[in-house]
């Protein structure tokens, strides 16, 4: 079964340390994933794909085959990271979306 | 500029109504979606549509109807509220992947509905 896991409801940093938020996928094919960011009192937003390869506010990730992980890492933890991170793997047209990740960056 | 919007944007409404949230967008994106978003759960796909006259039902579809009966709207119907169906509700668009789209879902604001 097509599935993204989450493991952390919470992540707790202080500024400046480094971040990585875990996800894995059970898929039966070649994936494509993206990681989703929901700031508060804002619209879930597109963050990063795996295909792109990109770094997005400091932010990546990459894609293991072997582990069949896509987990988000920043070296430096800014306050303005705190929000709720999905990971998502692509079905056809559709999303497949994790239970998510709020991640808390205290001063 | 191109957007999603939902409304209305509260809703509070008592156990056995009918409801109705709104999606628009002016995206002219052929694919709607539509989510619930509960602690715990994450995002759950309720219904979506690819186009035109065509809905598919998702992975919590019991208790909800959708229709499309043009690009811009996909309204979402709760036959008879009920208390499990108090949520936040999320709309979304996208192109198709055969349009070579990157089928990134731009997503509305959302719904928050409480069903007494």
């Amino acid at each position: 079964a097509q599935r993204v896991t989450q493991p952390e409801k919470l992540l707790s940093v202080f500024k400046g340390a480094p971040v990585e938020l875990k996800c894995n996928y059970s898929y039966s094919g070649s994936p494509e994933l993206f990681w989703y960011v929901q700031y508060s009192r804002q619209r879930l937003q597109l963050l990063l794909r795996h295909i792109s390869r990109e770094s997005i506010k400091g932010f990546t990730a990459d894609l293991n085959k072997g582990e069949t992980s896509f987990h988000l890492k920043k070296p430096f933890a800014q306050e303005e990271d705190s929000a709720m991170y999905y990971c998502a793997l692509r079905n056809t047209d559709k999303l497949i979306f994790g239970t998510g990740t709020r991640l808390q960056v205290f001063p | 500029d191109a957007e999603i919007t939902q409304s209305p944007r509260h809703k509070i409404t008592e156990t056995g109504r009918q409801v109705t949230l709104a999606c628009h967008q002016t995206w002219n994106h052929n694919n709607m979606f539509w989510y619930r978003q509960d602690l715990g759960h994450g995002l759950r796909l309720i219904h979506y549509s690819y186009g035109v006259q065509d809905t598919n039902k998702g992975e919590v579809s019991d208790g909800y109807s959708v229709s499309r009966s043009n690009t811009e709207d996909l309204p979402l119907t709760l036959e008879s509220a009920a208390s499990s169906q108090t949520s936040v509700y999320f709309c979304a668009s996208s192109e198709n992947i055969g349009a070579g789209g990157y089928n990134e879902q731009f997503f509305g604001p959302g719904t928050r509905l409480t069903v007494l």
